[in-house]
This record gives structure tokens, C-alpha cells and sequence, in this order.
């Protein structure tokens, strides 16, 4: 069964370094999307992706925070100058034309020291 | 932001009877509800939607009911098993623009016992 992956799984990087969190999403979708959850917070929309650009983006996704599709299978997620608040687990999204159901990938903890 | 909310943060149940997991949401735009199921250190997995067209949707075990005046959804789970054991969340969709995003309750953590 078709599924979204993300690499890595742990990521620990220090306060104002840049991170890159990749996602491979279902291989025919066309739309994606990145979500974060702070510990013991909700599940919150970070942004929305379609036809190579963004379609939406969530008042959190702020100049800091960049999306890409660099090729025809990942979907990157790029934080420019980590902060400690960034700590969180990021979660990719992808959902198929016409589909109204978006399937998550398992995660990346990010780890802001 | 309150929209989407899951007032009970665990429940437990024993295993072969009916569990009830609750939502409710005072966005009367939102137009899809689906509840995801979420295992530590796994993200959510997609286990059941419902259109606001509807109210009822049923799938094997799993029947999300959904009471549109009084903006109120439930999923019923029977016979629980303890593999269900998990996080809940409720989710809505909401469209801007001809593009969905979801907005997540807080969850509802279910044990079921043997």
C-alpha cells in the first residue's frame, strides 16, 4: 500500500542553524501539505502546496519557513534560522486529485538546541 | 482557536464493548470531517470521513455519525479491541480558495482493556 515518507525521523540541529525535512508523498497525488505538533499541543496547519507553489499558508509559516518540490517525488520543508519554539514534530501530508482524504507521513521530530 | 474540539482527553473501554469518541466544531463551514487514528511516534493514520451532506458513514467497526445543527460528530467503534487502543483526533476540513486544510482537535486518547 502506497505511503507518505519522511526522512528523518530525528532531526537535533542547534538554535539558528537551517534545517531541511524531506517527504515523499504518495506517488500520484498532487497536492501536500506540511503540519506540525508542538508536545501536548494540536495537530496545526503549517501550509498547502499544489502545482508548484503554495495555496495556503497558516499565520506560524512566516519568512523563516520555505517549501519546495525540487524534483518529481520529494516535498521539502526548509527552516532558515531555527528558533527553540520550532521543536515540534512535522508532519507531511499528500492527497490525490478530487480526494478530500490527506494521508500523513509518520514525522520528523525536530529538535531545536 | 477553538474550532475543532475533543472534550475528553482519554476514555477507556473494555475490549468487545462500544466506544464513543466525541467532536464538536462551531465553524459552520466546514463541509468534510474525517478522524484519524495516532499511535507514539507515528503520524496520523486515516480511518474514517464524512461529508456534511451526510450523517452517517460507516465502515467495518467504525461508524463517524454526524449531527449538523448541533455541530456535533462522534465515532463509534464495536466491538472495541485492544489494538484500538491509540489517540483519536477529529479533524474538519476547511476550503479557502479551492484548497482544503484540516483543523485538528486536540484528541482523545482510548484504552481499551481486556
Amino acid at each position: 500500500e502506497p505511503e507518505v515518507t519522511q526522512t528523518p525521523s530525528h532531526q537535533v540541529t542547534q538554535m539558528g542553524q537551517e534545517v531541511i525535512l524531506r517527504c515523499v508523498p504518495i506517488s500520484n497525488h498532487l497536492y501536500f501539505y506540511w503540519y506540525r505538533q508542538i508536545l501536548g499541543q494540536k495537530v496545526e496547519f503549517l501550509v498547502s502546496f499544489y502545482n508548484n507553489e503554495i495555496s495556503e499558508k497558516s499565520e506560524i509559516f512566516d519568512d523563516q519557513f520555505s517549501v519546495e518540490r525540487p524534483d518529481g517525488s520529494n516535498f521539502t520543508l526548509k527552516i532558515r534560522s531555527t528558533k527553540l519554539e520550532d521543536s515540534a514534530m512535522y508532519f507531511c501530508a499528500s492527497g490525490g486529485q478530487g480526494t478530500d482524504t490527506q494521508y500523513f507521513g509518520p514525522g520528523t521530530r525536530l529538535t531545536v538546541l | 482557536d477553538q474550532q475543532v474540539k475533543q472534550n475528553s482527553p482519554s476514555l477507556s473501554v473494555q475490549e468487545g464493548r462500544i466506544s464513543i469518541l466525541n467532536c464538536d466544531y462551531t465553524n459552520s463551514m466546514f463541509d468534510y470531517f474525517l478522524w484519524y487514528k495516532k499511535y507514539p511516534a507515528e503520524g496520523p493514520t486515516f480511518l474514517i470521513s464524512i461529508s456534511s451532506i451526510k450523517d452517517k458513514n460507516e465502515d467495518g467497526r467504525f461508524t463517524v455519525f454526524l449531527n449538523k445543527s448541533a455541530k456535533h460528530l462522534s465515532l463509534h467503534i464495536v466491538p472495541s479491541q485492544p489494538g484500538d487502543s491509540a489517540v483519536y483526533f477529529c479533524a474538519a476540513r476547511e476550503i479557502s480558495g479551492g484548497y482544503n486544510k484540516l483543523i485538528f482537535g486536540a484528541g482523545t486518547r482510548l484504552a481499551v482493556h481486556p
